[in-house]
Parts: structure tokens; C-alpha cells; sequence
């Protein structure tokens, strides 16, 4: 099983800062298989990114994502009101299929 | 456009079963695998298993096999889950997640709303 541990739990920064939430796997994630999700307080999870650095449909380009092997990235460039929020890094390239265990982007 | 509706809350109690359903539209139905992954209160995300509603074929997460069971009804174009033997470690809001892609490796998009189920004596 391919363990994702995410950092830092928790980023407190400011509107217009650039957030950077990183994503490490226990093994190489084959071939970029490798999804972010934003989820909001009584929400379910959506898809921001996925194949490591594409973005979904509707995604604004202030977020995107880098990495490969075991080292990936999350970077919301200039934080708006709405991306207050926390962040799922997810594995899809193997079953069991995983995820991080989130990271809190909040107001500071 | 895509879209996948769940059924309402449930409150169980222990050693009950629950069974949580998911209706897909928008696109064909044998097309995308599904997933189930559910979320208990404040934690993250857990992946339970996926289902082929082409066939029904099945793949559990290690910690819910024998006690949870996925099927699909191509005649209404929705899926299920089955979790047996409830205790309170098993209150959660579960979710269905369709396969964004073709295959089974790709990434979940989109998410149904959730269905909480609360397990209580």
C-alpha cells in the first residue's frame, strides 16, 4: 500500500499569499498517477488537479501541481476567499487506491 | 452534464446493516468503474472499494472485506453499498465517486453529496 503523508497539517496564511502544500508517497506513484482535491466544511471532495498537473474542468490557473516519483506539490498561487479549504493529495495508480490525510489552508 | 445523487441519511444501530445507494446520470452507466470512500466526522478520506457496474466485479479495501458489498443495477443506473455488522467506528459520511476516465487507474470525478450514516444504540 503506497502511505501519502501531507505538509503541514494545517498553513495559516493570508488573501493574496501563495500557498505551497506538499505530498510525499512511501513509494515511487507510477507514471504521475497522482489527483488533489479540495474539500469544504459540509462538502463533498472535488477534483482541482489530476495526472499530477492537470487541471480540471473549471479549475482557475492559480492552482497547479508539480512533482514526480515521491515528491509532489500543490501551489495556489494568490489565495482567494473560496480556497480556504482543505487539501487531499490521492494516489490512483495501484489498488488500495489512497490519500493524504489532508491539509487546512486557513484565514490567518 | 455528470452527475451522481446518493440517498438519504441513516441512523443504524449496532450489528445492523445499512445498504447506501447512488444514482448516476449524465453519461453511460457500464461506461465508468465506481468507487466508494468514506469520510468519519473531522477525519480524512478513506477508500473502501470499487465496483464495475459492467459485470459487477468487485475490488474491497483489506479492512471491509466480508463486511461490505457492492453491486449495480444497469436497469436504473445505480450502484450500492452494503456495510453489515455496524458499530459506532462506522458512523461516517459515505460517498460514491465515479472514475473520471476510462479504466480503472484514474482519477474520482465526480463526487456524490454524501449519505451520513450514524451508527447509535
Amino acid at each position: 500500500e503506497i502511505v501519502l503523508t501531507q505538509s503541514p497539517g494545517t498553513l495559516s496564511l493570508s488573501p493574496g499569499e501563495r500557498a505551497t502544500l506538499s505530498c510525499r508517497a512511501s513509494q515511487s506513484v507510477g507514471s504521475s498517477y497522482l489527483a488533489w482535491y479540495q474539500q469544504k466544511p459540509g462538502q463533498a471532495p472535488r477534483l482541482l488537479i489530476h495526472s499530477t498537473s492537470s487541471r480540471a474542468t473549471d479549475i482557475p490557473d492559480r492552482f497547479s501541481g508539480s512533482g514526480s516519483g515521491t515528491d509532489f506539490t500543490l501551489t495556489i498561487s494568490r489565495l482567494e476567499p473560496e480556497d480556504f479549504a482543505v487539501y487531499y493529495c490521492q494516489q490512483y495508480g495501484s489498488s488500495p487506491w489512497t490519500f493524504g490525510q489532508g491539509t487546512k489552508v486557513e484565514i490567518k | 452534464q455528470v452527475q451522481l445523487v446518493q440517498s438519504g441519511a441513516e441512523v443504524k444501530k449496532p450489528g445492523a446493516s445499512v445498504k447506501v445507494s447512488c444514482e448516476a446520470s449524465g453519461y453511460t452507466f457500464t461506461s465508468s468503474y465506481m468507487h466508494w470512500v468514506r469520510q468519519a466526522p473531522g477525519q480524512g478520506l478513506e477508500w473502501m472499494g470499487i465496483i464495475n457496474p459492467s459485470g459487477g466485479r468487485t475490488n474491497y479495501a483489506q479492512k471491509f472485506q466480508g463486511r461490505v458489498t457492492m453491486t449495480s443495477d444497469t436497469s436504473t443506473n445505480t450502484v450500492y453499498m452494503e456495510l453489515s455488522s455496524l458499530t459506532s467506528e462506522d458512523t461516517a459520511v459515505y460517498y460514491c465517486a465515479r472514475v473520471g476516465s476510462s479504466g480503472k487507474y484514474n482519477w474520482f470525478d465526480p463526487w456524490g453529496q454524501g449519505t451520513l450514516v450514524t451508527v447509535s444504540s
